[in-house]
């Protein structure tokens, strides 16, 4: 697509509920990247992935998040058992592998909110 | 570990007034890059520049011009003569040696234009 595409746009869920978030990448792009970006705060790193290599989870703040990457392409962030303070914007970017000088492309978010 | 500082929390300057944003950045790289992003209030990030450690040439785009000083660890962005438009949160961020690894950013500068 042109742009990175994420859905839902807004997503309220129950506490400990799961919820599962996706990110459609620029196609091409082999690079792809979760952040977290709270009220009022700036953005958290999540995970990182990059082509077949094993992904960057050092993000992840807790056990009860994952992510995965089929294809190479799409991507989905699961937040199990959601608590209050997951509550945020989850940004997904995506960038080329080869040398680039316009940075990452970033989708407008989902904007989780755990009631 | 890497580390942005963004001091300026909020600015407000009135159209027509030049304005500097702060970046202060650390990390151990030798090799490493940094960028300035804009959130509009849409929510979207959008990629303002992207610079090398190699390269502390200033930039100027229009009304917006960078200042990297390795001496200080600063990356500076002005923007002359502000317009409405530019109201918006401003994220300065850092990455290692080839930019594809996780970026880290700045906690942002909301900055307020007022006609």
């Amino acid at each position: 697509g042109a742009g990175v595409s994420q859905s839902p746009s807004n997503k309220v869920t129950e506490k400990g509920k799961d919820v599962e978030l996706r990110c459609d990448p620029i196609s091409g792009h082999t690079a792809l990247y979760w952040y977290r970006q709270s009220l009022g705060q700036g953005l958290e790193f999540l995970i990182y992935f990059q082509g077949n290599s094993a992904p960057d989870k050092s993000g992840l703040p807790s056990d009860r998040f994952s992510a995965e990457r089929t294809g190479g392409s799409v991507s989905t962030l699961t937040i199990q058992r959601t608590q209050q303070e997951d509550s945020a914007v989850y940004l997904c970017a995506s960038s080329l592998a080869a040398g680039t000088n316009y940075g990452y492309t970033f989708g407008s978010g989902t904007r989780l909110t755990v009631v | 570990a890497q580390k942005v500082t963004q001091a300026q929390t909020e600015i407000s300057v009135v159209e027509k007034e030049d304005v500097t944003l702060d970046c202060v950045y650390e990390t151990r790289d030798t090799t490493y890059y940094l960028f300035w992003y804009k959130q509009p209030p849409s929510g979207e990030l959008v990629f303002l520049i992207r610079r090398n450690s190699f390269d502390e040439q200033n930039e100027i785009s229009g009304r917006y011009s960078w200042n990297f000083q390795k001496s200080t660890s600063s990356f500076n962005f002005t923007i002359t003569a502000s317009q409405v438009v530019d109201s918006a949160v401003y994220f300065c961020a850092l990455s290692e040696a080839g930019g594809y690894q996780k970026v880290t950013f700045g906690t942002g500068t909301k900055l307020q234009v007022i006609p």
